[in-house]
């Protein structure tokens, strides 16, 4: 599976949107980018995936670059609840099971 | 709606002691993981199954057992339990035709004395 590297930490004010960044410059043509958030001491929580085109959910949309090798993860209007530890994954889909292998992750804190 | 259950939340064992963590889940995933998370770290995998019946290891296997007997449990076994397992373990689960999706449960603290 690809390497992925995000920035260990960022701030963000409430009410505006928070942009976090992933490269995964080892990206093969079949693995996807999947972003899950950890919530301080629960389990994590998937937010969104795609290949190559950008995807938007109810949560938050996820803008890749047309090469693959990065992509941004945007929360439109990020509240107090959104602060968490947020993992950039990259992985391939297969009938052994789709076992994600979580980095450490980038800590937002969204500020009052 | 329970969706993934683990079993106990807490528990403190001493050195060389046994115990099994349960996970159980009730949307009749194919796919069922479990993790483990220590301080400053993100989540490694120990093993997971794609079905039941079935096992794998993960990233960190050493010292645990898994087994799945059926579709709806999953669980990690503790032969004789170090120091070095004192961590934070989940259970997740995923759908064949979702597998992107994975389910967690909460969370067992575990503490080796």
């Amino acid at each position: 599976d690809a390497k992925t590297t995000q920035p260990p930490s960022m701030d963000c004010a409430e009410g505006r949107a928070a942009n976090l960044p992933c490269n995964h410059s080892t990206i093969s043509g079949n693995e996807y980018v999947y972003w899950y958030r950890q919530i301080h001491s629960q389990g994590p929580q998937y937010i969104i995936h795609g290949l190559k085109n950008n995807e938007t959910n109810e949560m938050a949309s996820l803008i890749i670059t047309e090469d693959r090798k990065s992509s941004t993860l945007i929360l439109p209007h990020a509240t107090l609840r959104d602060t968490a530890v947020y993992y950039c994954i990259v992985r391939a889909i297969s009938n052994t099971g789709n076992q994600f292998y979580f980095g450490t992750g980038t800590s937002l804190t969204v500020i009052p | 709606n329970a969706g993934v259950t683990q079993t106990p939340k807490f528990r403190v064992l001493k050195t060389g002691q046994s115990m099994t963590l349960l996970c159980a889940q009730d949307m009749n995933h194919e796919y069922m993981y479990w993790y483990r998370q220590d301080p400053g770290m993100g989540l490694r995998l120990i093993h997971y199954s794609v079905g039941e019946g079935t096992t794998a290891k993960g990233e960190v296997p050493d010292g645990y057992n898994v087994s799945r007997l059926k579709k709806q449990n999953f669980l990690l076994g503790l032969e004789s339990a170090a120091p070095s397992q004192t961590s934070v373990y989940f259970c997740a689960s995923s759908y064949y035709g979702r597998s992107h999706e994975a389910f967690f449960g909460q969370g067992t603290r575990l503490t080796v004395v």
